[in-house]
């Protein structure tokens, strides 16, 4: 079955901490994207990727890392300077970067609870 | 300005009724425009494009109004099943396709 993994479904860690989210696609999309929701808020863009070997931050970036060395994995650090981490992440990706009705679909998502 | 807006509802109709959703977008130049559907706890996914004519998908309809920037989303025949929360979702007509999303639309469609 063609789609977008996000493990682990659920992801406990303790302060201070760095924790890696994954997402692996077998669509064969070139594009890919890194969303937080929080309650009541919209989905926010916190980095994507148009090519491997290429990222660009969003618009919440800060305390977030990513690397592209594979077309089909797009791997999310939350780093311990991220002051609010606890969120639901979603990862998501589209067939190209740019173009009208370009829809992005997207993982399961990935629910970080920090203690 | 938010560069998406939604009225958050809550709406609650019965099963067969009929009920709209109105987004508004900030940014003229955005070229593409979606509405997708979220069920508690999951992933966003995509229920339709919106095309500049207007398009259905079997009881939904959506329509855009590029003049008074906003996009709507029609459902006839509420079933039981359509119960979510409706996103209402832009391009910010940038490189790297950038979505802006809507703080969403809760629907609960009632027996």
């Amino acid at each position: 079955d063609g789609g977008i993994t996000q493990s682990p479904k659920y992801l406990f860690r303790k302060e201070g901490q760095n924790v890696t989210l994954s997402c692996e696609q077998n669509l064969n999309h070139d594009a890919m994207y890194w969303y937080r929701q929080d309650p009541g808020q919209g989905l926010r863009l916190i980095y994507y990727s148009q090519i491997v070997n290429d990222f660009q931050k969003g618009d919440i970036a800060e305390g977030y890392s990513v690397s592209r060395e594979k077309k089909e994995s797009f791997p999310l650090t939350v780093t311990s300077a991220q002051k609010n981490p606890t969120a639901f992440y979603l990862c998501a990706s589209s067939i190209t970067p740019t173009g009208a009705y370009n829809e992005q679909f997207f993982g399961p998502g990935t629910r970080l609870t920090v203690l | 300005r938010k560069e998406v807006e939604q009225d958050p509802g809550p709406f609650n109709v019965p099963e067969g009724a009929t009920v709209a959703f109105n987004c508004t977008y900030s940014n003229s130049a955005s070229q593409s425009f979606f509405w997708y559907r979220q069920d508690c706890r999951k992933e966003p996914k995509l229920l339709m494009s919106v095309y500049s004519s207007g398009n259905e998908d079997g009881r939904f309809t959506a329509q855009l109004n590029r003049a008074s920037q906003y996009i709507s989303l029609l459902i006839r025949d509420s079933k039981l099943s359509d119960s979510a929360t409706y996103l209402c979702v832009v391009n910010g007509a940038n490189t790297g396709n950038q979505f802006y999303f809507g703080t969403g639309t809760s629907l609960t469609v009632i027996p």
